[in-house]
């Protein structure tokens, strides 16, 4: 079945970098862009940005330029979202999702990032 | 940047009845907007896209309807697991923007 599988919770310092893992299986990887979504703690959806699994191009939020990176390997049919200078507002729940005919139809269970010092 | 406002914040509904959840956009997105349900510790769940075409699985007591710039999700028999936070989404343009949200909640 089609599923997208998320490395797993992370804990981090303020200034530090994470790198979030999203493994697709059931379909094929290179058909289907992928977003990233996070959702701080009792708050709502927040888009980050959108990658094309086929090529490696990407477009980020205004917000997150700079500070995130999204890349892809299709080998392993993963990609992978890096947040930098990570502070106490980017602690959330971050999801990758496959866009099929414009909604995100599948998700990944979410990885929850916490920036502590 | 699109602007994506839900109404209302919380909307309290007894089951069975019928319950209407407004999303609007701030400027026109035509028909690229997707509606989505999600319960506490879980990620969220597509219901419809392209305004009004329900996703794989999703029963038919969920309607979506709307164009440019208004938007409605009606679930026409609330159950008792269709009490959630319901998202809305525009795909007119990067980036693309969600709503805050509608707390569906049991009266």
């Amino acid at each position: 079945q089609v599923q997208l599988v998320q490395s797993g919770a992370e804990v981090k310092k303020p200034g530090a970098s994470v790198k979030v893992s999203c493994k697709a299986s059931g379909y094929t990887f290179t058909s289907y862009y992928m977003h990233w979504v996070r959702q701080a703690p009792g708050q709502g959806l927040e888009w980050m940005g959108i990658i094309n699994p086929s090529g490696g191009s990407t477009s980020y939020a205004q917000k997150f330029q700079g500070r995130v990176t999204m890349t892809r390997d299709t080998s392993t049919s993963t990609v992978y979202m890096e947040l930098s200078s990570l502070r106490s507002e980017d602690t959330a729940v971050y999801y990758c999702a496959r866009v099929a005919l414009g909604g995100m139809d599948v998700w990944g269970q979410g990885t929850t990032v916490t920036v502590s010092s | 940047e699109i602007v994506m406002t839900q109404s209302p914040a919380t909307l309290s509904v007894s089951p069975g009845e019928r319950a209407t959840l407004s999303c609007r956009a701030s400027q026109s997105v035509s028909s690229n907007l997707a509606w989505y349900q999600q319960k506490p510790g879980q990620a969220p769940r597509l219901l419809i896209y392209g305004a009004s075409t329900r996703a794989t699985g999703i029963p038919a007591r969920f309607s979506g309807s709307g164009s440019g710039t208004e938007f409605t999700l009606t679930i026409s028999s609330l159950q008792s697991e269709d009490f959630a936070v319901y998202y809305c989404q525009q795909y007119n343009n990067w980036p693309y923007s969600f709503g805050q949200g509608t707390k569906l909640e049991i009266k």
